[in-house]
Order: C-alpha cells, then sequence, then structure tokens
C-alpha cells in the first residue's frame, strides 16, 4: 500500500524560485493537510482540505498557495519562495469529516531556499 | 507559554525499562494524539484517544480530561522504540491540531 506519497523527497532553490510539492494518497481519504516541521517547534499546520474543491488556511499559510485537484491529490506551491521557508514538509491526510481523526503523514519533504 | 508541553524533552533509556513520556495542555479538546517519528523523519499515527486509556502491543496511551494531561507508556522498551514522540490536541473544528515539540527517546541496548 502506498498510502500518502510525497514528491520531491529533496529540493534546493534559490530565492525567488517558485516550486511546487505533490502529494497524493490511495485511501480515499477526505481531508488532506500540509505541515512544515522547524528545529524546536512543533509541526505547524498550512493549508488543509476538508474535501475535494475547498481549501482552507492553517496557522501559517503565508508564501503559500495549494490546490485539491481531486480527492486523491492535494499540492503545496511557492510562489517565490525565502530562506524562512526552508523546512521540511509533510503532507497528511484523514477519513474523518468535521474532526481530524487519524492522521497518515507522508515521509516529508526536505526544502532548503538559498 | 506553549498550549502544549511534552516532558521530558529528551530521554534515554536502558533495554527493557519501563518508559513515560508525559503531556500537559492549557486548551479545551475534543481528543489528544499520540506520534511516532522515526530518526529517517517518517511520521506514524499512534493513539488518537479522547478519553481513558488505549493500548496496543507494549504501548499504552492515558488521558485525563479533568487534569489536561496525557501519558504514553512503553513497557519492556526496545532500541527499536528510539524516536521522537509528539503529542498534539484536537480542537474541535478541522485540521486544528497544536502539537508538542516532541520528546526524543533514545533506547540503549
Amino acid at each position: 500500500n502506498a498510502g500518502v506519497t510525497q514528491t520531491p523527497k529533496f529540493q534546493v532553490l534559490k530565492t525567488g524560485q517558485s516550486m511546487t510539492l505533490q502529494c497524493a494518497q490511495d485511501m480515499n481519504h477526505n481531508s488532506m493537510y500540509w505541515y512544515r516541521q522547524d528545529p524546536g517547534m512543533g509541526l505547524r499546520l498550512i493549508y488543509y482540505s476538508a474535501s475535494e474543491g475547498t481549501t482552507d488556511k492553517g496557522e501559517v499559510p503565508n508564501g503559500y498557495n495549494v490546490s485539491r485537484l481531486n480527492k486523491r491529490e492535494f499540492s503545496l506551491r511557492l510562489e517565490s519562495a525565502a530562506p524562512s521557508q526552508t523546512s521540511v514538509y509533510f503532507c497528511a491526510s484523514s477519513t474523518l469529516a468535521g474532526a481530524t481523526g487519524e492522521l497518515f503523514f507522508g515521509e516529508g519533504s526536505r526544502l532548503t531556499v538559498l | 507559554k506553549n498550549e502544549v508541553e511534552q516532558s521530558p524533552q529528551n530521554l534515554t533509556a536502558q533495554e527493557g525499562e519501563f518508559i513515560t513520556i508525559n503531556c500537559s495542555y492549557s486548551v479545551g479538546i475534543s481528543a489528544l494524539h499520540w506520534l511516532q517519528q522515526h530518526p529517517g523523519g517518517g511520521i506514524v499515527s499512534l493513539f488518537m484517544l479522547s478519553s481513558g486509556k488505549k493500548k496496543h502491543g507494549r504501548l499504552i496511551a492515558t488521558i485525563n480530561i479533568q487534569e489536561k494531561h496525557s501519558s504514553l507508556h512503553i513497557t519492556a522498551s526496545h532500541p527499536r522504540d528510539s524516536a521522537v514522540y509528539i503529542c498534539a490536541v484536537e480542537r474541535g473544528s478541522q485540521g486544528n491540531l497544536i502539537f508538542g515539540k516532541g520528546t526524543k527517546l533514545s533506547v540503549k541496548p
């Protein structure tokens, strides 16, 4: 079972460049999430999508955009990368609506912005 | 003050020891999650609980809603249990999890 698949696993960008992190899940989950993890801090929610066609801001949405392309896929875009966006990004999904439910995580994408 | 506090931050144990990791929170919650982050970075959900106690193999999670406290216990610890254990609280609206900073556990053979 693939579960939650994120690509790329590693990326180095220069300040101002753009990129998209891709996430796909094969568990027919309704809800999908993008988190970032920084040293010394807990995971923080960037954006989430409760269902296909809907997206909502989380705790740290500035500098990011998202697209819920279909039920399987939820992408995160950095339009103009900044060094402050150097982080490890995790995509997650869950099956419940109206509550977070058990989370299933991708393996993470390590992004460095120079 | 962080809304979710974990203790200890770091924990070293000998194989076979009984381990307890604590999580205290200061907000009203609908559920609490325990997650495990492997040394390679992957994150796995261990428990989601809103009351009482849950057990899975050598892992036990308890929660006291009145005291705003949860514990994760590992019995007969093993080096493969070495990981970061993360507590997160759910505040009722979808996606609104608040994460602790994690407890790094190292189990020595």
